[in-house]
């Protein structure tokens, strides 16, 4: 079975422009979720799909990020502009189920983004 | 609202000896716990998990956890460590039903194995 997909793994861009990132859940899981994970630090929800209706974006910037899953399979998330404090690992993860008290979220090995 | 606290940013151990990750969490309710690890340039992969059953939870690659709620931690051990257990672990605890299995993730602890 494959993983959570993502691309690109490395993405190094000039404040200001614009960056999307892209996510392939593993097949039939329903929640998808994108993480971001500064240097040192542990990954922190940006925001949470349930098929493709976002749940939970209370973390997201809204100014700058936007995110979408119109098919309720693969995901991107944007950032326009993108600043330097932006430059993080944006992770992707996916589940089963909504509740995912399992903690069975299955992640993606991310796209380390550098904002020069 | 939950938390977690993880003791150590980093612990350095020979290969061999024993290992322990400390965690310390805050919850209102009663929580689900989770160790994550992470390699390098490589995704979190799920070590093991405490949801109100066994208080002693066994994981993949000899790991486990005790759940001791009247000291609220939920400490990783591990008997003897190998040089491929080197990587970043994540103690976890998951929000309440309402927040829909949201993960919340401590600062992580550093593991070096010394050959």
């Amino acid at each position: 079975e494959a993983g959570v997909v993502q691309s690109p793994r490395y993405k190094i861009i000039e404040k200001k422009q614009p960056v999307a990132f892209w996510c392939n859940p593993i097949s039939g899981h329903n929640t998808l979720y994108w993480y971001r994970q500064n240097l040192g630090q542990g990954p922190e929800l940006l925001i949470r799909y349930e098929n493709e209706e976002a749940v939970d974006d209370s973390q997201l910037p809204k100014d700058r990020f936007s995110a979408e899953r119109l098919k309720g399979v693969d995901s991107t998330l944007k950032i326009q502009p993108a600043e330097l404090g932006d430059s993080a690992v944006y992770l992707c993860a996916s589940s089963f189920h909504r509740d995912s008290a399992g903690g069975e979220q299955y992640f993606g090995p991310g796209t380390r983004l550098t904002v020069t | 609202a939950q938390s977690v606290t993880q003791l150590d940013s980093h612990v350095s151990v020979s290969e061999g000896t024993p290992v322990l990750l400390r965690c310390n969490y805050s919850s209102s309710y009663s929580p689900s716990l989770f160790w994550y690890v992470q390699h390098p340039n490589k995704g979190l992969q799920l070590l093991l998990k405490y949801t109100s059953a066994a208080t002693l939870v066994k994981g993949i690659n000899g790991f486990e956890a005790e759940f001791k709620k009247s000291e609220t931690s939920f400490h990783l051990t591990k008997p003897s460590a190998h040089m491929s257990d080197a990587a970043e672990y994540f103690c976890v605890v998951s929000g309440v039903y309402n927040q829909g299995g949201k993960l919340i993730f401590g600062q992580g602890t550093e593991l070096s194995v010394k050959p």
